[in-house]
């Protein structure tokens, strides 16, 4: 397996755009986690699925961010619009039993957004 | 919801010399504690998990100690190698979602 592919890697975007960040899970993971990464406040969890269901999406920071999962291998996580405190990295992340069950979280890359 | 705290956020230790990373949670419904190493512009990536059921997990040079009485795990690295050098977050969950500390930037003196 090609492990947590996501895309784009780099987006630069101007302020009040939409911004579209994609990620392909692990083929058979049942759960699939978005993560937002900052200095200033590190590996925040923003909203996880179980079997392409939205579980918790308590660490959504507002209703400017959404997120999808259609099917078993492809979830969306979308800002529109954006603003300059967006910029960070943002991890998805996906595992077989849930990362907090004692399944290995496998990160994408991540995608590294800049909102000027 | 779950609180990690992790300290220090910084640490410089020589080649060869020991380090050790704390953390604390809130939980205490919270039963599996991983660790995670990011290597600068990597992903990261597990490199030891413990669970409550257990006080001390050991790998090689890497160890994890677990007081659920006190709600503080640690991570305890031995002979410290440059290739150590990377970012270093705990976590904690009882849930699915797991909640990241800050995380320890661990630097390796020559």
């Amino acid at each position: 397996d090609a492990g947590v592919i996501q895309s784009p890697r780099h987006e630069v975007t101007e302020m009040g755009q939409e911004v579209t960040l994609r990620c392909k899970p692990i083929s058979g993971h049942d759960y699939l986690f978005w993560y937002r990464q900052t200095m200033m406040r590190g590996l925040e969890l923003l909203i996880y699925f179980n079997n392409n269901v939205p579980i918790d999406d308590s660490g959504m920071p507002e209703d400017r961010f959404s997120a999808k999962m259609p099917n078993a291998s492809f979830s969306t996580l979308k800002i529109q619009p954006s603003e300059p405190r967006d910029s960070a990295v943002y991890f998805c992340a996906s595992s077989l039993s849930g990362g907090a069950k004692g399944g290995e979280l496998f990160f994408g890359e991540g995608s590294r957004l800049t909102v000027l | 919801g779950e609180n990690v705290e992790q300290h220090p956020s910084t640490l410089s230790v020589q080649e060869g010399d020991s380090a050790v990373i704390k953390c604390t949670y809130s939980d205490s419904a919270s039963n599996y504690f991983p660790w995670y190493k990011q290597e600068l512009g990597k992903r990261p990536q597990l490199i030891i998990d413990i669970r409550s059921n257990v006080g001390e997990k050991k790998d090689q040079r890497i160890a994890v100690t677990l007081n659920k009485t006190a709600k503080h795990f640690s991570l305890h690295i031995t002979e410290t190698q440059p290739e150590d050098s990377a970012v270093y977050f705990c976590a904690g969950g009882g849930a699915d979602g797991l909640t990241f500390g800050k995380g320890t930037h661990l630097i390796i003196q020559p």
